[in-house]
């Protein structure tokens, strides 16, 4: 079965500064990779997905995350941190077509 | 555009009593989910639907029920409410398949069960 493994369940980081955000999958064929960020009480949304058109994928407010097959990580970044990136975010993998398995998450705090 | 509605926002049962979540979508989406979730667990999938009258098991189906009567709706029924249920529910629905689109989400219902 297809997993994702989330490293770190709180990350904080100064306004500003670096976003790294770690996600590993285990799968056996090509995976589908997705990134999906949660608002304060608010249901989820997508910020990227990765489906083997390239390996640095592109996302919504600034965020981007590399595919990297030879360590099996599809990590999320962003250069400059702002107060407004403050959320929990969750890698997820496509095993069939109508599902996802979500990671545990990772809460980023960011501070002044 | 309401997009995804779920009720109610927040629910307490007592143990052994039975509810019913809401879910409707008014985007027309053939694929709808269920999903729980749990500090530090993530997102589990109860149940879904790839249609109108077509359900199947998630990860976690124990304790729960769903149907899907309209493309609109897909309510999750609780039988008989177990402390273990207490979480918090969100619905899902998405035009196309999860890899082909993206999963909208309601805002959630949280529920407690003492």
């Amino acid at each position: 079965a297809q997993s994702v493994t989330q490293l770190g369940s709180h990350v904080s980081v100064s306004e500003g500064a670096l976003v790294l955000l770690r996600c590993n999958y285990s799968s056996s064929v090509p995976p589908y990779l997705f990134w999906y960020v949660q608002y304060p009480n608010q249901g989820l949304q997508l910020l990227l997905k990765y489906t083997s058109a390239a390996t640095l994928v592109k996302g919504i407010n600034g965020f981007e995350a590399e595919f990297k097959k030879s360590e099996t990580s599809f990590h999320l970044t962003k250069p400059s941190a702002h107060m407004s990136d403050a959320a929990e975010y969750f890698c997820a993998v496509s095993e069939t077509a109508s599902k996802l398995t979500f990671g545990t998450g990772t809460r980023l705090q960011v501070t002044l | 555009n309401a997009g995804v509605t779920q009720t109610p926002k927040f629910r307490i049962l007592k143990i052994g009593q039975s509810m019913t979540l809401q879910c409707t979508q008014d985007m027309n989406h053939n694929y709808m989910y269920w999903y729980r979730q749990d500090p530090g667990m993530g997102l589990k999938l109860i149940y879904y639907s790839v249609g109108a009258g077509i359900t199947d098991k998630g990860e976690v189906p124990n304790g729960y029920n769903v149907s899907r009567s309209t493309t609109e709706d897909f309510p999750l029924r609780l039988e008989l409410a177990a402390p273990s249920q207490t979480s918090v529910y969100f619905c899902a629905s998405s035009p196309q398949t999860v890899r082909n689109s993206p999963l909208h989400f309601g805002n959630g219902t949280r529920l407690t069960v003492t």
